[in-house]
């Protein structure tokens, strides 16, 4: 069954710190993984990250996968009160209708 | 691009009454759409997938004959959750996926209260 596993599952900052989110999966025929961010409704898309080593970066965040270790990792830089929300990684899973298996998800609390 | 609405954004009713809940892709057509559930400060639970012309692919655990999926065209489906219970009131999202594309756009999500 695919598996993915999202750390750490909540984090607290302050204004201008920079965090890491860790996602880690095990799927079968793996594609691509994908990062969403919600607020207070439904998530919005972030990246979606096919290729080792191949950083995507978008403003003050930043995501990289490493095949190798099954894992990706989400950068936030400067992070502000507008980066609280809850951060999820998907994989898409080995079926043709691409079901998305969801970490946990972590939850981003940064004070001013 | 890649737009999706629900309808209604919120909705109160009674116990035992039946709640029809509109997933719309707006901008592209949806081949597939995705019905999760969502509960406070928890991911989202995938419900059931449902492909445009065919019945719905529903997860386990997930009662069919309560939650009615209907996905009749390619940017419409629809969730019906039926005999609400108090148990049910929780957040719903749909989301749609155009082709064999690996990327899922979400609508805004639906809340349920059933009182």
């Amino acid at each position: 069954e695919d598996k993915v596993v999202q750390s750490p599952l909540s984090l607290v900052v302050h204004e201008g710190d920079t965090v890491t989110l860790n996602c880690s999966y095990e799927v079968t025929n793996f594609r691509s993984l994908l990062w969403y961010k919600q607020e207070k409704k439904a998530p919005t898309f972030l990246f979606m990250l096919t290729s080792s080593g191949i950083e995507k970066k978008s403003g003050r965040l930043s995501s990289i996968l490493d095949k190798k270790e099954l894992s990706s990792i989400l950068n936030i830089t400067a992070t502000q009160t507008g980066d609280s929300a809850i951060y999820l990684c998907a994989v898409p899973g080995g079926t043709s209708y691409g079901k998305l298996t969801f970490g946990q998800g972590t939850i981003l609390t940064v004070h001013p | 691009g890649a737009v999706v609405s629900q309808h209604p954004s919120r909705v109160i009713c009674k116990s035992g009454t039946s709640v029809k809940i509109e997933c719309r892709s707006l901008d592209f057509q949806a081949t597939t759409m995705f019905w999760y559930r969502q509960f406070p400060k928890q991911s989202l639970m995938l419900m059931a997938t449902s492909n445009e012309g065919s019945k719905a692919t529903y997860e386990q655990g997930v009662e069919k004959d309560k939650f009615l999926i209907n996905h009749a065209s390619l940017t419409l489906s629809t969730l019906t959750v039926t005999s609400a219970h108090p148990e049910d009131s929780s957040f719903y999202i749909c989301s749609a996926r155009e082709g064999s594309r690996e990327t899922q756009y979400f609508g805004p999500g639906t809340r349920l209260l059933v009182l």
